[in-house]
């Protein structure tokens, strides 16, 4: 079966920096995602890793290892409003999103 | 500004009604999404459209229904056969349901669906 896999909850205080596993496996791979969800809203798009490496954007930056089925989402600076949900999404051979339950950062002063 | 509008944003249901969550988007988008989202789990695709007129199951369709005869909505009908509905409902869409490049999704607000 398909499966991803990341922490239920993590905890970190506010200035500091947190990094968010995702582990997958998956019938093929097309790209993995991230997004972000405040409770209650939609959930909103924060980056796309294709290919092995680091993209950075900002304070938020992704990284993926497709040999190891393995990203993480690295956040820098860490503000209150950061504190969230953070949904890992896997696309895979037949192009279909397979979704991880979510971290749920919270941020603490 | 260009978005995707749920609504109701909460809705209670007895049992044996059927019930009908608003999807509409002003984005342009080819394709819809209908997405499930319980505590604990995944997101998880009812139904998606990748064209008017036109839609496809997803990995829990069985008791919801949909219709595409609008570009810009794509409603999502809970019938009474869906044995556990409660659960929060997500619409999202893309610009194109093909898969090259990111294809990134734009979600709707969401939908709180309990049954009583």
């Amino acid at each position: 079966g398909q499966n991803i896999d990341q922490p239920t909850e993590m905890t970190a205080t506010e200035g500091a920096i947190v990094q968010i596993n995702c582990t997958y496996q998956t019938s093929g791979f097309n790209g993995l995602f991230w997004y972000q969800q405040h409770a209650g809203e939609a959930p909103t798009f924060l980056s796309y890793n294709v290919l092995d490496g680091l993209e950075e954007k900002g304070r938020f930056s992704s990284f993926l290892s497709r040999s190891k089925g393995y990203s993480y989402l690295l956040l820098k600076e860490l503000q209150m409003k950061d504190s969230a949900s953070y949904l890992c999404a896997v696309r895979d051979s037949n192009y279909q999103l397979i979704w991880g339950a979510g971290t749920k950062l919270i941020i603490k002063p | 500004d260009g978005g995707i509008t749920q609504s109701p944003k909460y809705l209670f249901r007895k049992e044996g009604q059927n019930v009908t969550l608003s999807c509409e988007q002003n984005l342009n988008h080819d394709a819809m999404y209908w997405y499930r989202q319980d505590p604990g789990q995944g997101l998880r695709l009812i139904y998606y459209s990748q064209i008017v007129n036109d839609f496809q199951k997803g990995d829990i369709a069985e008791g919801y229904s949909v219709s595409r005869e609008k570009k810009e909505s794509f409603p999502l009908t809970v019938t009474s056969a869906q044995k556990n509905p409660t659960a929060f409902y997500l619409c999202a869409s893309s610009i194109g349901g093909d898969a090259s490049g990111a294809n990134v999704l734009t979600f709707g607000a969401g939908s709180r669906l309990t049954v009583l």
